[in-house]
């Protein structure tokens, strides 16, 4: 079993529509933790960064932690054509350098 | 400023040759990671450098792998009798360094390597 479990998808969702992106993970030491963004071939972009349990919002964008069952979320408001991309959950521990572990993302389309 | 630059972004070789890949981080950034993005499998941690530190290599997947980082910036990952099991796309992040983790990493846009 992986350590981060993410559903690769994909998705499907109309324009405008409220998408909800998923992760589950079994390392309890896991502290940071991250929502990367990655286009058709390019690298991952950071985000939405959330340290320990908690909510954080930026803009059309909420990251939730619930470290209680392992689990975290993000969801995207009023979704876009352009947030058609692949996302990823990332995370690490605090007693190491930020070696981050990777779900294997989530594709989503959104359509016009 | 420059962000992460990688070459080349594609190569293709025959299996058994040796490849050569190339990161460059931003500058002032004093770690350096490799990752590795194969289909269906996310992104797998490979190799970590920071500043004059002895590596962390826990994450190579065999001993044809091999990376350093000279002078503290650029670094070259070398894959040796390269086996079509090891296309994929390297991607290579650099950050500042914190101890105890929650830097951000930022990425450069990969080298997509295909073994043939």
């Amino acid at each position: 079993q992986k350590e981060v479990e993410q559903d690769p998808g994909p998705l499907s969702v109309p324009e405008g529509a409220i998408v909800s992106l998923n992760c589950t993970y079994s390392n309890s030491a896991f502290q940071y933790f991250m929502w990367y963004r990655q286009y058709s071939r390019k690298g991952p972009e950071l985000l939405m960064y959330t340290y320990s349990s908690g909510n954080k919002e930026d803009g059309r964008f909420t990251a939730q932690v619930d470290k209680s069952s392992k689990y975290i979320s993000l969801f995207i408001r009023d979704s876009q054509p352009s947030d058609s991309a692949t996302y990823l959950c990332a995370m690490s521990d605090s007693t190491s350098y930020g070696k981050l572990t990777f779900g294997q993302g989530t594709i989503l389309t959104v359509h016009p | 400023g420059a962000g992460v630059s990688q070459s080349p972004s594609n190569k293709v070789t025959e299996k058994g040759k040796d490849v050569e890949l190339r990161c460059d981080p931003i500058s002032g950034h004093t770690a350096l990671y490799w990752y590795r993005q194969s289909l269906g499998q996310g992104l797998e941690f490979l190799i970590y450098f920071q500043g004059n530190s002895a590596p962390d290599k826990s994450g190579l997947p065999s001993d044809r792998f091999s990376a350093e980082r000279t002078g503290g910036s650029v670094s070259t990952l070398t894959i040796q009798r390269t086996q079509q099991e090891d296309s994929a796309v390297y991607l290579c992040a650099s950050s500042y360094y914190l101890a105890g983790g929650g830097n951000e990493q930022f990425f450069g846009p990969g080298t997509r390597l295909t073994v043939l």
